[in-house]
């Protein structure tokens, strides 16, 4: 699987958007990028993932560029409750194959 | 609504035991998971599942093994516990089509002393 590259650590204020960048400049044709996030203590939660169109939930955002080397995801209206890490995933599915590799993520810290 | 729920929560124990933790999901998934977290490392994939009576190796599988007699539930046992197996473990599971997204428990605390 591809590997990723993210900020250790962001602040964002409450109300305002949070902009999490992630780079794969890596990523194969094949390999779609997922978001999770995790609250302290907690298990990883699903955000959403994509493979090379922007996708919106209820949630957030994925802006996913041209040549697909990097994405962002949006949070449009941070809350306090949003502090957590999120991690930025590449990868391949096949078959019935879609491991999740995750590295150690972006803290974000979303200040009142 | 279903879930996946792991037990137990928290657990300590002795090296040298065998510890099983357990994981249930009423998904219908095929597709089940085992992660470790430790601090410095985020989570690392130890035995996963495509179905009944498959079971493959992770990146961290030396001292584990499960075994996947149903669809719901994927046991992780712990042959003979050691002190660095302390650690948080997490359950997944996920739908057999594709790009479903994995959804997670909320983990067993273990602690090996």
């Amino acid at each position: 699987d591809a590997k990723t590259t993210q900020p250790t650590s962001m602040d964002c204020a409450e109300g305002r958007a949070a902009n999490l960048p992630c780079n794969h400049s890596t990523i194969s044709g094949n390999e779609y990028v997922y978001w999770y996030r995790q609250i302290h203590s907690q298990g990883p939660q699903y955000i959403i993932h994509g493979l090379k169109n922007n996708e919106t939930n209820e949630m957030a955002s994925l802006i996913i560029t041209e040549d697909r080397k990097s994405s962002t995801l949006i949070l449009p209206h941070a809350t306090l409750r949003d502090t957590a890490v999120y991690y930025c995933i590449v990868s391949y599915y096949g078959g019935a194959t879609n491991k999740l590799i995750f590295g150690t993520g972006t803290l974000l810290a979303v200040q009142p | 609504d279903a879930e996946i729920t792991q037990s137990p929560r928290h657990k300590i124990t002795e090296t040298g035991r065998q510890v099983t933790l357990a994981c249930h999901q009423t998904w219908n998934h095929n597709n089940m998971f085992w992660y470790r977290q430790d601090l410095g490392h985020g989570l690392r994939l130890i035995h996963y599942s495509y179905g009944v009576q498959d079971t493959n190796k992770g990146e961290v599988s030396d001292g584990y093994s499960v075994s996947r007699s149903n669809t719901e539930d994927l046991p992780l046992t712990l042959e003979s516990a050691a002190s660095s197996q302390t650690s948080v473990y997490f359950c997944a599971s996920s739908g057999g089509q594709a790009n479903q997204p994995q959804h997670f428990g909320d983990g067993t605390r273990l602690s090996i002393l």
